[in-house]
Parts: structure tokens; sequence; C-alpha cells
């Protein structure tokens, strides 16, 4: 497609189970995106990639979030042991270059993670 | 610490009416800031941005004016349509060296009534 993608669209866990979401990118992004919003809330920087390099992690909740990137394609951001406050909707974007001045970040329609 | 806020949540305005959506900021540092706009199930999209060499960006019907004083923006939507109905995202531009990201406000839910 052309544009970012993500799945699943919506995912409903139990507590304490583990999570997967995928990020597909739009061909030929260099950098990847990954924000989260929570009801009532802005969008909550998590993790940026260059490449399949994460030079900033520091937006990640705790140690039971962790991402990764495979070259300049799909990401996958990982939540074990899931927790009700993880409830939210996560979205990926992607741009050409790094840099947000150089190009727009195009973002995917999210995946909205409800924990029960 | 919320460093960008948008401090009305929602607004309704009449179509045809100006539309104008706030967003303040407190890093002094702070030098480039961008709108996104999101409709229900979708991700946000670009909008338009502002350099703070500038004080006023125009595209369309659309304009942010930048008062770096008082670390404001604003963002005018004339005249509105009924389209233009979404949630409005202000961002700034937090990137340090390697580093790049932007920061987001918490939204304002704009509802043009026709």
């Amino acid at each position: 497609g052309a544009g970012v993608s993500q799945s699943p669209s919506n995912k409903v866990t139990e507590k304490g189970k583990d999570v997967e979401l995928r990020c597909d990118p739009i061909s030929g992004h260099t950098a990847l995106y990954w924000y989260r919003q929570r009801l009532g809330q802005g969008l909550e920087f998590l993790i940026y990639f260059q490449g399949n390099s994460a030079p900033d992690k520091s937006g990640l909740p705790s140690d039971r979030f962790s991402a990764e990137r495979t070259g300049e394609s799909v990401s996958t951001l990982t939540i074990q042991r899931t927790q009700q406050e993880d409830s939210a909707v996560y979205l990926c974007a992607s741009s050409l270059a790094s840099g947000p001045r150089n190009t727009e970040a195009f973002f995917g329609q999210g995946t909205r993670l409800t924990v029960v | 610490d919320q460093q960008v806020k948008q401090n009305s949540p929602s607004l309704s305005v009449q179509e045809g009416r100006i539309s104008i959506l706030n967003c303040d900021y407190t890093n002094s540092m702070f030098d480039y800031f961008l709108w996104y706009k999101k409709y229900p199930a979708e991700g946000p999209t670009f909008l338009i941005s502002i350099s703070s060499i500038k004080d006023k960006n125009e595209d369309g019907r659309f304009t942010v004016f930048l008062n770096k004083s008082a670390k404001h923006l604003s963002l005018h939507i004339v005249p509105s349509q009924p389209g233009d109905s979404a949630v409005y995202f202000c961002a700034a531009d937090a990137s340090t060296s390697g580093t790049y990201k932007y920061i987001f406000g918490t939204g304002t839910r704009l509802k043009v009534l026709a």
C-alpha cells in the first residue's frame, strides 16, 4: 500500500499477557517513530529509529516495552506483561529523511490496545 | 510536565466563520512547530508548519501565527467548513543531536456546524 500500515487495528488482551504491534512504513522511509495516545492525552513519543538503529529509546515507559526494526522496513513494538495503563492507541509514523523539518512524517491509522 | 499545551479541549464554530486554535509551549529552545489534523480511526496528517524565523505561514484557508515572546502559536482556519471537523494537534520539534522527535499537545476537537 501507499501509506503506513499498522496491524492489528484493534487488540484486546488480558492483563499480564504479551502483545506485539506491527508497523509497515512507507517504502524507502528511513526514519520511523512510535507514539502512543492514551485517552484524553496528547501523542506521547516512545522511540525513534533511523534505519534499524534506535538512537533514542528514552520515551519507552518501562522495561516491559521494547521495539525493533528490520533494516529500513518493518518495526515491531512489544509490550510484555501488559498492564491496564498500557491501554492506548499506538501510532507509528515514517519519513523519508531524518529530521522533522526536512520532510513530513506520515502516520499509520494506529493500533488500539485494550488491556482487560 | 507538558511542554506543549492546548488548553481548549474542544471548540465549536459556525460554518463560514473563523476557527482559532491555540497552543502554548514552555521551552524557548523550540524553534519549529507543526499542526496535525486527525479524523476518527485515522492517523494524524500534516497540515502546516512554521519556523521561528517567521511569525506567519499561510496555506490556503489555513494560517499559523507564531508569537515567540509569548511562546504561543495559533492556527486560523477561514472560512471554516464542516469537513474541517477533526482533532487538531500542535507539535514542537524537540530534536536533539542524533534524535528526531515531535512533542505533541493534547489536541483540540474542532466541530464546524453547518
